[in-house]
């Protein structure tokens, strides 16, 4: 069936790069997504990529897609504390079906 | 603006008494689907729907039923909520392709 894993928690200091992975197994997904929660608020869309690019980049992020692998990544460039929050990776097939979300601590 | 909006964003209830979350979209989406969130577990999706009076179980159907009558509006009904469904939800709503997924503020049920 379709699962899709992150780790589940990333720290890092301000102004430093950050690089949130994520592996999925349905094939047949046509979209993959990065979603950011903070503290308690709801999902905000932060980006997401076609399964037939390998990068996507917007401002300070960049989205790496290796197909063959089923491995996604999201690097936030000069992480901020304002980015410490839950990133969540999320694949489209039928469903759209997320991991279990990342906790991005970034300390000053 | 395009929203999705769920409603209560906050419900105290008893365990057995019926309970409805709503959920309706602005979008005219096909794509909706509902979510619950626990810590430790992540997002798993209770169920979804593709279209009107077309909805499908998710990961963790138990307990829970939907409806699809029309388009924009996609309730979660809780026949006879336990303490196990105490949990954070999400109502969500895409495009066919599901392009994008727009998420509600969500609603956070306490079952006691």
């Amino acid at each position: 069936g379709e699962d899709v894993e992150q780790s589940l928690f990333l720290s890092v200091r301000e102004g430093d790069s950050s690089v949130i992975n994520c592996t999925y197994t349905d094939s047949s997904s046509t979209y993959l997504y990065w979603y950011k929660q903070e503290p308690g608020a709801g999902l905000q869309l932060l980006t997401y990529i076609f399964s037939n690019m390998d990068m996507k980049q917007d401002q300070r992020l960049t989205v790496l897609l290796n197909k063959k692998d089923k491995h996604l990544s999201l690097r936030i460039a000069d992480t901020q504390t304002g980015d410490s929050a839950i990133y969540f990776c999320a694949e489209a097939g039928t469903a759209l079906i997320f991991g279990k979300g990342t906790t991005l601590s970034v300390s000053s | 603006e395009a929203q999705v909006t769920q409603n209560p964003r906050y419900l105290i209830t008893v365990t057995g008494k019926k309970l409805t979350v709503t959920c309706s979209q602005n979008m005219n989406h096909e794509y909706m689907s509902w979510y619950r969130q626990d810590p430790g577990l992540g997002l798993r999706q209770i169920y979804y729907s593709m279209n009107v009076e077309v909805t499908d179980k998710g990961d963790v159907p138990e307990g829970y039923k939907v409806s699809r009558k029309e388009k924009r509006n996609f309730p979660l009904i809780l026949e006879s909520p336990s303490p196990n469904q105490t949990s954070l939800y999400f109502c969500a709503s895409g495009g066919t392709r599901l392009t994008e997924a727009f998420f509600g503020q969500g609603t956070r049920l306490t079952v006691v």
